[in-house]
């Protein structure tokens, strides 16, 4: 059973207010990801990291940015929220490579 | 530049049979697979994997075939069942300096009973 948790799971907000949604994992996974999808659409890769320290960006822009100071915790942040950032976001973790990534809930975001 | 395809937005097809889904790629970097599984409003759950050295894979009801030279592959589900009703979505990854873990367009599949 995959030990990673995101919160909250859903969340309204207006427009114009800061939120961080929390990514945490149990499994000492040195890479962890950010996905954005729309519904009905794919994933897109908008943040990872290799580990503690290290971040990058990815192949979809967002004005989102993420920190990665403890192994288990990936947190990712939006300044002022805007409707346009209206989706689902899901983080994912995993040990190497070559491994398959284990999935949180993912957080159902609501900008009005 | 979508580096993974799933030309079939979705898929229908009667209980018991077999579903075939299929994805490309474009980067030859490419060298380790996944299947995945989805629900609306839920995480992405692992199906199967395969490595570039291998060519075909199995799980239970599930097999991956990887055909390098074409830079496809395809899950085979056998027999469909009703509740393998979801999205899928196939993902590449290449080892190296890069650890991207890139998604496929997804196929929604329907098993009518």
């Amino acid at each position: 059973e995959a030990d990673i948790y995101q919160t909250p799971r859903y969340l309204v907000i207006g427009t114009g207010k800061k939120i961080t949604l929390e990514c945490s994992q149990t499994m000492g996974h040195d890479k962890m990801y950010w996905y954005q999808q729309d519904p009905g659409m794919e994933l897109h890769l908008i943040h990872y990291s290799y580990g503690v320290n290290s971040t990058e960006k990815g192949d979809l822009s967002s004005e989102s940015t993420v920190s990665r100071i403890r192994t288990e915790h990936f947190p990712l942040t939006l300044e002022s929220a805007r409707p346009s950032h209206t989706s689902q976001y899901l983080c994912a973790s995993r040990r190497y490579w070559n491994t398959e990534a284990f999935f949180g809930q993912g957080t159902r975001l609501t900008v009005v | 530049d979508q580096q993974v395809k799933q030309n079939s937005p979705s898929l229908s097809v009667q209980e018991g049979r077999i579903s075939i889904l299929n994805c490309d790629y474009t980067n030859s970097m490419f060298d380790y697979f996944l299947w995945y599984k989805k629900y609306p409003a839920e995480g992405p759950t692992f199906l199967i994997s395969i490595s570039s050295i291998k060519d075909k894979n199995e799980d239970g009801r599930f097999t991956v075939f990887l055909n390098k030279s074409a830079k496809h592959l395809s899950l085979h589900i056998v027999p469909s069942q009703p509740g393998d009703s979801a999205v899928y979505f196939c993902a590449a990854s290449a080892g190296g300096a890069t650890n991207k873990l890139i998604f496929g367009t997804g196929t929604l599949l329907a098993v009518q009973p």
